[in-house]
């Protein structure tokens, strides 16, 4: 079953303009929730985390994410985009069953239109 | 530079043909994981050693094997190449077995 759910495998901004990500989840327990960035030809780069406390999490960049455990979501946002967020995005969730693998959305690639 | 090192950067193969990857874990670090990045199947975990045990397995198929050495680095083996193999390979690692992970920059696979 798919656990994680990026909604928009492409989403366009304009530079300055405000970043919107879409994650939702599917967890029977509380899991952790992660966001990494991976810019061309590079590996996988932690953008925040949600583990437990404020559901309010910010990451580095700028960027930042809420946990709303009612609808199920982590959604990822930044007020002014710039060109260097141009990137792939993957939303990740641990599922806290005793293991530590990730389970990865499908990704999301921003596009910054100067 | 998240410390993560793997080798080879690319890998072009035939086939039918075995590959092994190689990767080494940042410094202090324990637990080593193994990730297949693909366009058909996206980012999939396949395996998780910790120092030197397999603590987890994931999506890994049987024609695959890994294992964790004494000196901690990792090494995936891929045997009897199929065109669907063709992916970037993630080493990631983290201190103990539940903590942050941390990615290395990938093994481009291609078979041709």
């Amino acid at each position: 079953a798919q656990s994680v759910t990026q909604l928009g495998s492409h989403v366009s901004v304009s530079e300055g303009a405000l970043v919107l990500l879409r994650c939702n989840y599917s967890s029977s327990v509380p899991p952790y929730l992660f966001w990494y960035v991976q810019y061309p030809n590079q590996g996988l780069q932690l953008l925040l985390k949600y583990t437990t406390g404020a559901t309010l999490v910010k990451g580095i960049n700028g960027f930042e994410a809420e946990f709303k455990k009612s609808e199920t979501s982590f959604h990822l946002t930044k007020p002014s985009a710039h060109m260097s967020d141009a990137a792939e995005y993957f939303c990740a969730v641990n599922l806290q069953t005793g293991a530590n693998n990730l389970f990865f959305g499908t990704g999301t690639r921003l596009t910054v239109i100067p | 530079d998240s410390g993560v090192t793997q080798t080879p950067k690319h890998l072009i193969t035939a086939t039918g043909q075995r590959v092994t990857l190689r990767c080494s874990p940042r410094s202090g670090d324990l637990s080593v994981y193994w990730y297949q990045q693909s366009l058909d199947q996206g980012l999939q975990f396949l395996i998780q050693y910790y120092n030197g045990e397999e603590r987890a397995k994931g999506n890994i198929l049987e024609r695959f094997s890994a294992q964790q050495f004494p000196d901690l680095h990792s090494e995936l083996n891929l045997s009897s190449l199929e065109l669907g193999d063709s992916a970037l390979y993630f080493c990631a690692s983290s201190l103990g077995p539940l903590d942050e992970q941390f990615f290395g920059p990938g093994t481009r696979l291609t078979v041709l």
